[in-house]
């Protein structure tokens, strides 16, 4: 089973709709985040937290919120889709210091 | 603007040659990381490299970090087709835990 894992690993929607990307983890890490993966851009920080009770944005947090429900779980929303949110969703995790380990990833289409 | 930049951005080369590529990054850091991504797949992590490190080997990878210039390396020796990737660095922003990634370096390995 993956260390990392994402639902749903893609998803088609309409503008408008409330859209949630899950990420649960078995590595029993601290440290989550959620980044976008646009063509040629890389990747973008949109939320991270460091413990179930800190939640803090990255570089483009406008349009998403997240939940960090328990330590291995980490919930993205998008509350009202618009194309541009159209993209690659990452999930990760660490332990303090040390390399991030990524989900496969979410392919969102907002139509 | 992105932390870490890789260079060239697309590199093309046969199996068996070598394969270098580039990040240049813009604050001071205490480790970078390389990380591969496969088509459509999450991101691996490959090596972290500290600060007070100037080299770093891993197989048939090896990195260099100079910090003086604020880069680094990545070689790939005798290349297959199996490391047909994109490759990121990764580096903390601005002394925080949390990392940013450039725009990568898309590699394809000809057989």
């Amino acid at each position: 089973d993956a260390d990392v894992t994402q639902t749903p690993r893609n998803r088609i929607t309409k503008t408008g709709k409330r859209i949630m990307l899950e990420c649960s983890q078995t590595k029993g890490h601290d440290r989550m985040y959620w980044y976008r993966q646009d063509p040629g851009l890389g990747l973008r920080l949109i939320y991270y937290s460091f413990d179930v009770k800190d939640i803090n944005k990255g570089e483009i947090s406008d349009g998403y919120s997240v939940s960090r429900q328990a330590q291995a779980k980490f919930s993205l929303s998008l509350e009202s889709a618009i194309p541009n949110q159209t993209a690659l969703y990452f999930c990760a995790t660490s332990a303090r210091d040390q390399p991030q380990h990524f989900g496969d990833g979410t392919r969102l289409s907002i139509l | 603007s992105q932390q870490g930049e890789e260079d060239p951005q697309a590199l093309s080369i046969q199996e068996g040659e070598n394969a270098t590529m580039n990040c240049s990054y813009k604050t001071s850091i205490n480790n970078l990381q390389w990380y591969r991504q496969n088509s459509g797949r999450g991101l691996v992590h490959l090596i972290l490299i500290r600060s007070n490190e100037r080299e770093k080997h891993s197989g048939r990878l090896r990195v260099t970090l100079d910090t003086s210039k604020k880069s680094s390396s990545l070689l790939i020796t005798a290349s297959r087709a199996a490391d047909t990737a994109s490759y990121f660095c990764a580096t903390p922003y601005s002394g925080t835990y949390k990392y940013i990634f450039g725009t990568g370096t898309r590699l394809k390995v000809l057989a």
